[in-house]
């Protein structure tokens, strides 16, 4: 079955370093979503991609917060600086749009920030 | 916006009964798509059951199904034979069927299968 690959699948580090989190989308799919999940906030969109292209990044803190795809097997969130309330577990999604299949979620990144 | 509620943050049933998990939703959409996940302890989000909102036939996946009442903009989903394995956190998400196709997610019900 194809995947979605996330790497880290946990990351520790101190605040202001910088984070970088990775993601392979399903081959073929043209879509890809950025979740984060919080205790506080649940499941919420932060951003995505359509055939690579930026649509919307209004759920991300814009000034330390950044996504990019720079190819079609490869996304990319980073945050710098990184803050405590950055901890998380950050996922990623691709699917196929337009199209009635649903998303297919890759096993998250568990976020510490101390 | 749309937004989905879950208002049973907890349930738990005996190991073989069945359980019903509760979702409402708000849109003024009337093409959209309603999905129940799973979310393990491994973290995973797995897919459990999806819901075309054009059709009026309740899905149904082996030993869970869902109660889909559009006018009440309501999606329940019913465990039947609770096994242990199905402990987990449970989402239900929206997605528009126009657009960006982004999910909504409730807040999640925890549910407990006690032996």
């Amino acid at each position: 079955d194809a995947r979605v690959t996330q790497t880290p699948r946990h990351k520790v580090t101190e605040m202001g370093q910088e984070v970088t989190m990775r993601c392979q989308p399903i081959l073929g799919h043209n879509t890809v979503f950025w979740y984060r999940q919080t205790m506080m906030q649940g499941l919420e969109l932060l951003a995505y991609f359509r055939n690579r292209a930026p649509l919307d990044d209004s759920g991300m803190p814009k000034d330390r917060f950044s996504a990019e795809m720079p190819d079609a097997t490869l996304a990319t969130l980073k945050i710098q600086p990184s803050e405590p309330r950055d901890s998380a577990v950050y996922f990623c999604a691709s699917g196929l749009v337009p199209g009635n299949q649903p998303q297919h979620f890759g096993d998250g990144t568990r976020l510490s920030i101390l | 916006a749309q937004t989905v509620t879950q208002s049973q943050p907890e349930m738990s049933v005996q190991e073989a009964e069945t359980v019903t998990l509760s979702c409402t939703y708000d849109t003024s959409e009337s093409d959209y798509y309603l999905f129940w996940y799973k979310q393990p302890p491994s973290r995973q989000m797995i897919l459990v059951i999806r819901q075309e909102a054009y059709k009026q036939q309740n899905a149904t996946e082996n030993r869970f199904s869902v109660n889909f009442q559009k006018a009440a903009k309501s999606f329940s989903l019913k465990i039947s034979d609770s096994q242990l394995g199905d402990a987990a956190m449970y989402f239900c998400a929206y997605r528009s069927a126009q657009g960006a196709q982004k999910l909504v997610f409730g807040q999640g019900t925890r549910l407990t299968i006690n032996p």
